[in-house]
């Protein structure tokens, strides 16, 4: 099942520069899309979501860029801080597909002082 | 801040037993799911739960799992008869809309089927 997919295994930025983490998505019923940060033995942590009506969601230092035409979501961090280090899943849920959560396989971003 | 809460954090059992996962999601949250992340895999789906009764599951979640909302508080998840592919860390995820909704995930249970 390759629905959500993030090509990016790992990234790795300075601290201070953007880190841009990228997702693409096969299934068009897909109307919802959220990021998550997670820390090993933790749980994913919500950080940002947007729904398929815009294009754009700011909340602070990240931003989420939708396009639907090329079924393409990003998530920009700026600046980024050695705390931002964690894995980042994107995710995709559908109004008509209930409540599910589908997830991308996830990117390891690695923030360098 | 409210979060949700999972216990144990790591059950070992042995294959064929039984185990039950237990979860307590945000006090007004009203939509309650199970997750699994088998280790270098996916975080999938298991089943999502509303309203007492299971609105969504996904394949894996065959006869040999069920779910229950036993009070106003905790939400479970019962494997019947283990095997050892079900060893994975299980996540409790509640949420208070549905299909657009945000859901807020447990620190997980780690279960070793040995």
């Amino acid at each position: 099942d390759q629905q959500v997919k993030q090509n990016s295994p790992s990234l790795s930025v300075q601290e201070g520069r953007i880190s841009i983490l990228n997702c693409d998505y096969t299934n068009s019923m897909f109307d919802y899309f959220l990021w998550y940060k997670k820390y090993p033995a933790e749980g994913p942590t919500f950080l940002i979501s947007i729904s398929s009506i815009k294009d754009k969601n700011e909340d602070g230092r990240f931003t989420v860029f939708l396009n639907k035409s090329a079924k393409h979501l990003s998530l920009h961090i700026v600046p980024s801080q050695p705390g931002d280090s964690a894995v980042y899943f994107c995710a995709a849920s559908a109004r008509n597909a209930g409540n599910m959560l589908t997830f991308g396989g996830g990117t390891r971003l690695m923030v360098k002082p | 801040e409210p979060e949700v809460t999972q216990t144990p954090s790591h059950q070992v059992t042995q294959m064929g037993q039984e185990v039950i996962l237990r979860c307590v999601p945000i006090s007004n949250h009203l939509y309650f799911y199970w997750y699994r992340q088998i280790l270098g895999q996916k975080v999938e789906f298991l089943v999502s739960f509303y309203n007492n009764e299971i609105s969504e599951k996904s394949e894996i979640f065959d006869d040999q799992f069920s779910v229950e909302r036993p009070d106003g508080s905790n939400f479970t998840l019962k494997i019947r008869s283990t095997k050892l592919e079900d060893s994975a860390m299980y996540f409790c995820a509640s949420g208070f809309l549905a299909g657009v909704g945000e859901q807020y995930f447990g620190p997980g249970t780690r279960l070793t089927v040995t």
